[in-house]
């Protein structure tokens, strides 16, 4: 079975400082990736996805992930982050193989420090 | 705009009550499914349904049912609600073709059972 794992439950950065947030998934082929934001006591919110081709994927709100298929990785980036960034971020996995779920990891809460 | 819309917000409920839970999709989609998300769990999958009338169990169902009598419309039903199913409540479509697995979500219902 599937399966996304986020290392961080919660980061701390600086506004205008870079960031990176942790997803590795388990799954024999490549899947579709996904990053979904949800601010608080909101829904969640497509940032970006990875389907095929280039390795390197850029979203909404100035994020891009890039897709490693030797470390089983899809990392979400942001050169500098702004306060409006604080929220929680969901890395997701969807294998295709006639199942309709995707499959989320744990979270990565961001707090931004003004 | 695409939209996945919850009736209700925030509900405050006591133990034993019926809860109904509103989910309405304008985009056509086949699939819609009901997730529930609790800090540190991240989201559980409780059912989806890929046609009307038609719906699978996901990871937690206990305690819960679902109907989908009409195509834009998924409703969630918690037959006797207990304070553990004190929770936000996430609603969430997709089409069937091209299906890569990408969901579309509503705002969020958050449920307290006193």
């Amino acid at each position: 079975a599937q399966s996304v794992t986020q290392p961080d439950i919660h980061i701390t950065v600086s506004e205008g400082a870079s960031l990176e947030l942790r997803c590795n998934y388990s799954y024999g082929a490549t899947p579709y990736l996904f990053w979904y934001v949800q601010s608080p006591g909101q829904g969640l919110q497509l940032l970006l996805k990875y389907f095929s081709g280039d390795t390197l994927v850029q979203g909404i709100k100035g994020f891009e992930a890039e897709f490693k298929r030797s470390q089983s990785s899809f990392n979400l980036r942001k050169p500098s982050v702004h306060w409006s960034d604080a929220a929680e971020y969901f890395c997701a996995v969807y294998s295709g193989a006639g199942s309709y779920q995707l499959t989320f990891g744990k979270g990565t809460k961001l707090s931004v420090i003004p | 705009d695409v939209k996945v819309t919850q009736s209700s917000r925030y509900l405050v409920k006591r133990t034993g009550e019926k809860v109904f839970l509103e989910c309405v999709q304008d985009m056509d989609h086949e699939n819609m499914f009901w997730y529930r998300q609790d800090p540190g769990l991240g989201l559980r999958l409780i059912y989806f349904s890929y046609d009307v009338k038609m719906k699978e169990k996901g990871d937690i169902p206990e305690g819960y049912s679902v109907s989908r009598e009409k195509k834009e419309r998924f409703s969630l039903i918690l037959e006797s609600a207990s304070t553990n199913q004190t929770s936000m409540y996430l609603c969430a479509s997709s089409p069937r073709a091209p299906h890569t697995g990408e969901l579309f979500f509503g705002e969020g219902s958050r449920l307290t059972v006193l």
